[in-house]
């Protein structure tokens, strides 16, 4: 059962160019997540998609896109890399947004901008 | 709005001792759940333990168990007989209960603490 995937699990870039993360879930959720983590810090809500068709700004969004493919796929898209965008970022999803039930979450990419 | 503040950035146990884990948070809500996630060096995110506000007794998972206390807002977790598999960071995180819409049911994190299990 794979569960969240990610891909891709590391990633360098240079500052200005755009990246596209990819993230899928085989467990037939319907809410899916994007987190950023940095040192010292928790994970941090970028976007969220409380079911399909549907995407919602976290804490932090500015500087990123998302899109909800289908039920399966939210990918996270950085237009134009910036360093500050340097982070590991983690995917998520649970069966339904408002429920006790806890989310589930990937392995995480990390992303390098110079 | 919601903060979760784990106080402790590192602890130490021996293994095959008991640890507890620290983890209060700010709400005026009264329905919310909260959550102990682990992530190792392999940066998993994995769930731990879940406790329901509603709920007065105290959730357990074998070794984990914890210590809710909603008037003082606290919600520490224990781990006894304690591996050397349990080091890892520790993350205590709040989620509202059910809402309308908005951001406010999604998961709200502490800054963690790296839990080190010495042989």
């Amino acid at each position: 059962n794979a569960g969240v995937t990610q891909t891709p699990k590391f990633q360098v870039l240079k500052t200005g160019q755009s990246m596209t993360l990819q993230c899928a879930q085989d467990m037939n959720h319907n809410s899916m997540y994007w987190y950023r983590q940095d040192p010292g810090m928790g994970l941090r809500l970028i976007y969220y998609s409380a079911s399909e068709g549907t995407t919602d700004k976290g804490e932090v969004p500015n500087g990123y896109n998302v899109s909800r493919l289908n039920k399966r796929e939210f990918s996270l898209r950085l237009e134009s890399a910036a360093p500050s965008q340097t982070s590991v970022y983690f995917c998520a999803s649970s069966v339904a947004r408002y429920r006790s039930l806890a989310q589930h979450f990937g392995d995480g990419t990390r992303l390098s901008i110079l | 709005a919601q903060t979760v503040t784990q106080s402790q950035p590192e602890m130490s146990v021996q293994e095959a001792e008991t640890v507890t884990l620290s983890c209060t948070y700010d709400t005026s809500e009264s329905d919310y759940y909260l959550f102990w996630y682990k992530q190792p060096p392999s940066r998993q995110m994995i769930l731990v333990i879940r406790q329901e506000a509603y709920k007065q007794q105290n959730a357990t998972e074998n070794r984990f168990s914890v210590n809710f206390q909603k008037a003082a807002k606290s919600f520490s977790l224990k781990i006894s007989d304690s591996q050397l598999g349990d080091a890892a960071m520790y993350f205590c995180a709040y989620r509202r209960g059910v809402i309308g819409g908005g951001s406010q049911g999604n998961l709200i994190f502490g800054k963690g603490t790296k839990l080190s299990v010495k042989p």
